[in-house]
């Protein structure tokens, strides 16, 4: 069982928006500005596309976003296209620790 | 262009010993925190630990599962990240990725080695 609880799977069509959910407690995600997402495509490492919540690595297009509020994270990924149909984790940090979430599956119909 | 290469996965019996190792390049390894992360088949990312850079005094932090087993530790002058791991078990079976880490996030990573804990 993960730390922080994400929806299992979620989809859109090309073009669309989709915003996937990660929630944690006040003693990692409500805690600290530190949450960070991952897309991860089949059989490769995981890249980060998001952290310190909101901030995007250089090269990571800003149909990549996300939020926070409370205990609860958010990625959004706007104008859907069919390479970002991939596994999505968050993570926080946690004090001495990191947390992720158990990811979710984007599906781009 | 920052690189992280893992190596020392394989296969060991239950119970057994492993060292995996991660070389850096294109970053100042001496003032880099860094992390591992395993990825057991099918499932989520699981943080394993990490380190702090030399001059941040170099302690380490694990995940609570794991610290009784698994050490972190470094050698600024070979950039290599090291991980030693005892007393495995078959949920340890997992590939483990060599991560730079600043608070809380990964940003960059290796590709990653496989290590399999079977009789």
């Amino acid at each position: 069982q993960s730390a922080l609880t994400q929806p299992p799977s979620a989809s859109g069509s090309p073009g669309q928006s989709v915003t996937i959910s990660c929630t944690g407690t006040s003693s990692d995600v409500g805690g600290y500005n530190y949450v960070s997402w991952y897309q991860q495509h089949p059989g490769k490492a995981p890249k980060l596309i998001i952290y310190e919540v909101s901030k995007r690595p250089s090269g990571v297009p800003d149909r990549f976003s996300g939020s926070k509020s409370g205990n609860t994270a958010s990625l959004t990924v706007s104008g859907l296209q069919a390479e970002d149909e991939a596994d999505y984790y968050c993570s926080s940090y946690a004090g001495n620790k990191v947390v992720f979430g158990g990811g979710t599956k984007l599906t781009v119909l | 262009e920052v690189q992280l290469v893992e190596s020392g996965g394989g296969l060991v019996q239950p119970g057994g010993s492993l060292r995996l190792s991660c070389a850096a390049s294109g970053l100042t390894f001496s003032n880099t925190w860094l992390s591992w992360v395993r990825q057991a088949p099918g499932k989520g990312l699981e943080w394993v630990g990490r380190i702090y850079s030399t001059p941040d005094g170099g302690a380490t932090d694990y995940a609570a599962p794991l610290k009784d087993r698994f050490t972190i530790s470094r050698d600024d002058s070979k950039s290599t990240l090291y991980l030693q791991m005892n007393s495995l078990k078959t949920e340890d079976t997992a590939v483990y990725y060599c991560t730079t880490y600043i608070y809380g996030y990964m940003a960059y990573w290796g590709q990653g080695t496989l290590v399999t804990v079977s009789s």
